[in-house]
């Protein structure tokens, strides 16, 4: 099982800054890596698949950018609506595995 | 618009069963891959199992596999989680994502997701 690992586990930044969240998998998943959004209460929505390509209706503000064990998902400035659990994903080895998140929080 | 709705959660004994039903709309459901992915309390998600469009090829996480099984009805556009010997450790909100990708490769992420439903195993 590929082990994904996401750090920190909890970022402080202040609205119109930038985010760096980094996850890294045990082993080449190549680039089929995607990130996801979850506020409480709600399901997951897809940010980032590819490794880099953002899904329909997703901010320019998310970029996604990394191959093979090391991938980068930056939010360039902060908007209130970014405050949320990130969650990175492989989806090139079964069984399908998640990072533990990131929580994005206001500082 | 594309929509997932999940259905059949509830209370459950330690040891029981359940049946998870997740009815999609929106797109032509028999040339999607489709997963189910669980959140237990306050946790982060768990990738449960998957399924092909097709219904041939099923995946399951080593934490369920033997005691749930995943299938479909295309001609009902609905999915399934069939649960059974249920354990504390299942009891979670249970989401089905619809898969897009490279499906003949396997290699597909999850771009759409229903609300979840909400199993708990307790006695």
């Amino acid at each position: 099982e590929i082990v994904m690992t996401q750090s920190p586990a909890t970022l402080s930044v202040s609205p119109g800054e930038r985010a760096t969240l980094s996850c890294r998998a045990s082993q080449s998943v190549s680039s089929n890596l995607a990130w996801y959004q979850q506020k409480p209460g709600q399901a997951p929505r897809l940010l980032i698949y590819g490794a880099s390509t953002r899904a329909t209706a997703i901010p320019a503000r998310f970029s996604g950018s990394g191959s093979g064990t090391e991938f980068t998902l930056t939010i360039s400035s902060l908007q209130s609506e970014d405050f949320a659990v990130y969650y990175c994903q492989q989806y090139n080895n079964w069984p399908r595995t998640f990072g533990q998140g990131t929580k994005v929080e206001i500082k | 618009e594309v929509q997932l709705e999940e259905s059949g959660g509830g209370l459950v004994q330690p040891g029981g069963s359940l049946r998870l039903s997740c009815a999609a709309s929106g797109f032509t459901f028999s040339n999607y891959a489709m997963s189910w992915v669980r959140q237990a309390p306050g946790k982060g998600l768990e990738w449960v199992s998957a399924i092909s469009g097709n219904g041939v090829s099923t995946y399951y996480a080593d934490s369920v596999k033997g005691r749930f099984t995943i299938s479909r009805d295309n001609s009902k556009n609905t999915l399934y989680l069939q649960m059974n010997s249920l354990r504390a450790e299942d009891t979670a909100v249970y989401y089905c994502a619809k898969g897009e990708g490279i499906a003949v490769a396997g290699k597909y992420y999850m771009d759409v997701w229903g609300k979840g439903t909400t199993v708990t195993v307790s006695s």
